[in-house]
């Protein structure tokens, strides 16, 4: 499989929102609501910010939201802060015996 | 709040053999999918693949089949990934996830860094 496209880098000013993109196909994001997104920080490991395509874990901002359309899953954050400044991930679910993870976006709060 | 526990760091030298392993929490280690994710220096998530300590179901990436071997001791709540020859491309950190019944991972190892060098 390959690894569902992200952007690699997007940028924003504290305050503003931005949106990661996450294209698959109809076999995976296409396919299951199965889509996670995962925060890291440098020298971390990663967190679980946004699971099934659109649910937040308790703990996790609601600045950090989730939806999907058709092949493409987005992670939205609104409210720029400092602290998000991080790399994020998704992943989706393939079948019962895989699971791909997106190439990865960085994201810098100008 | 479930925890698992990883190996601390390796330094191996290219064709020698190493297992490394992720310790959970004994009552709910066998219940859920253990999966092996590496992170490769500067680069992204890649999926390796997942194991059931139940019952020792394993599954693995394609890209992985072959390269690795992921077993587990349910007596000791603990998942393993091991391998027998090692390349330099083998260096990278190495973390364990459990995987929830909606798919999320929603517990971490801390990662173990492996490194490959001569």
């Amino acid at each position: 499989q390959s690894a569902l496209t992200q952007p690699a880098s997007v940028s924003g000013s504290p305050g503003q929102s931005i949106t990661i993109s996450c294209t698959g196909t109809s076999s995976d994001v296409g396919g299951y609501n199965y889509v996670s997104w995962y925060q890291q920080h440098p020298g971390k490991a990663p967190k679980l910010v946004i699971f099934e395509v659109s649910s937040r874990p308790s703990g996790v901002s609601n600045r950090f939201s989730g939806s999907k359309s058709g092949n493409t899953a987005s992670l939205t954050i609104s409210g720029l802060q400092a602290e998000d400044e991080a790399d994020y991930y998704c992943i989706s679910y393939i079948s019962s015996s895989s699971r791909v993870f997106g190439g990865g976006t960085k994201l810098t709060v100008l | 709040e479930v925890q698992l526990v990883q190996s601390g760091a390796e330094v191996k030298k290219p064709g020698e053999s190493l297992k490394i392993s992720c310790k959970g929490s004994a009552h709910s280690f066998t219940t859920y999918w253990i999966h092996w994710v590496r992170q490769m220096p500067g680069k992204g998530l890649e999926w390796m693949g997942m194991i059931y300590p139940g019952d020792s179901d394993t599954r693995y990436s394609p890209s992985f089949q072959g390269q690795v071997t992921i077993s587990a001791d349910r007596s000791i709540s603990t998942a393993y990934l091991q391998w027998s020859s090692l390349k330099a491309s083998d260096t990278a950190i190495y973390y364990c996830a459990r995987e929830n019944v909606d798919y999320r991972f929603d517990s971490w190892g801390q990662g173990t860094l492996v490194t490959v060098s001569s």
